[in-house]
């Protein structure tokens, strides 16, 4: 298992252009979650897949954004008509809410950056 | 929602000795809280967690204290060591939910 995979690592992009992101999580992972961190800044939640179902989605998630995990395996996360205020790192999660703790442990993969000029 | 508060946002030490971080949290209902390191152009990655059943959990140069009462938590960091250089996100979270609120983070930079 090679961890939390993330495509692109980097993107730069012109305002108005429309990006997607790509996340594979780990395989017997069964939750999914997209992240935003801006500089100086931790991590801020987006939204949570349970397999292929959204479950959650906050409010920083507007209409120009969308997530899809339609096999309940790998995720995107598609930017639409994009502003320089999109500009971030985009991290993805995955987790199994069976582990022996009990708790819901995130592992996070290194992110795709995001550059709108 | 849950309000993750860290101090200080910047912490030099020396090699060797030690590091504490300090976080507040708002929400009486958050029973989980881990620590997150993150490197330079990666993910945060998970260093230690408490659930709030316990009041100390360590493993080896790391522990993690929780004061449940005064609502909040901190992360001790013992001999440390240059690639302990990083900057470390606190978090809380309560079973059931899945939202995890993190800190802003804290630089910590550990002079040879």
């Amino acid at each position: 298992d090679t961890g939390v995979s993330q495509d692109p690592r980097h993107k730069i992009t012109k305002r108005g252009q429309n990006v997607t992101f790509r996340c594979d999580p780990i395989s017997e992972h069964n939750r999914l979650y997209w992240y935003r961190q801006t500089l100086g800044q931790g991590p801020e939640f987006l939204t949570y897949f349970q397999n292929e179902a959204q479950l959650e989605k906050s409010r920083l998630l507007s209409d120009r954004f969308s997530a899809e995990r339609p096999k309940g395996s790998f995720s995107t996360l598609e930017i639409q008509r994009t502003e320089q205020g999109d500009s971030a790192m985009y991290l993805c999660a995955s987790s199994f809410p069976g582990q022996a703790s009990g708790a819901n442990v995130l592992t996070f993969g290194a992110g795709s950056r995001l550059t709108v000029l | 929602g849950e309000n993750v508060e860290q101090h200080p946002s910047t912490l030099s030490v020396q090699e060797g000795d030690s590091a504490v971080i300090k976080c507040t949290y708002s929400d009486s209902a958050s029973n989980y809280f881990p620590w997150y390191k993150q490197e330079l152009g990666k993910g945060p990655q998970l260093i230690i967690d408490i659930r709030s059943n316990v009041g100390e959990k360590k493993d080896q140069r790391i522990a993690v204290t929780l004061n449940k009462t005064a609502k909040h938590f901190s992360l001790h960091i013992t001999e440390t060591q240059p690639e302990d250089s990083a900057v470390y996100f606190c978090a809380a979270s309560y079973y059931g939910n899945n939202r995890l609120a993190f800190g802003k983070g804290n630089q910590v930079v550990v002079i040879p």
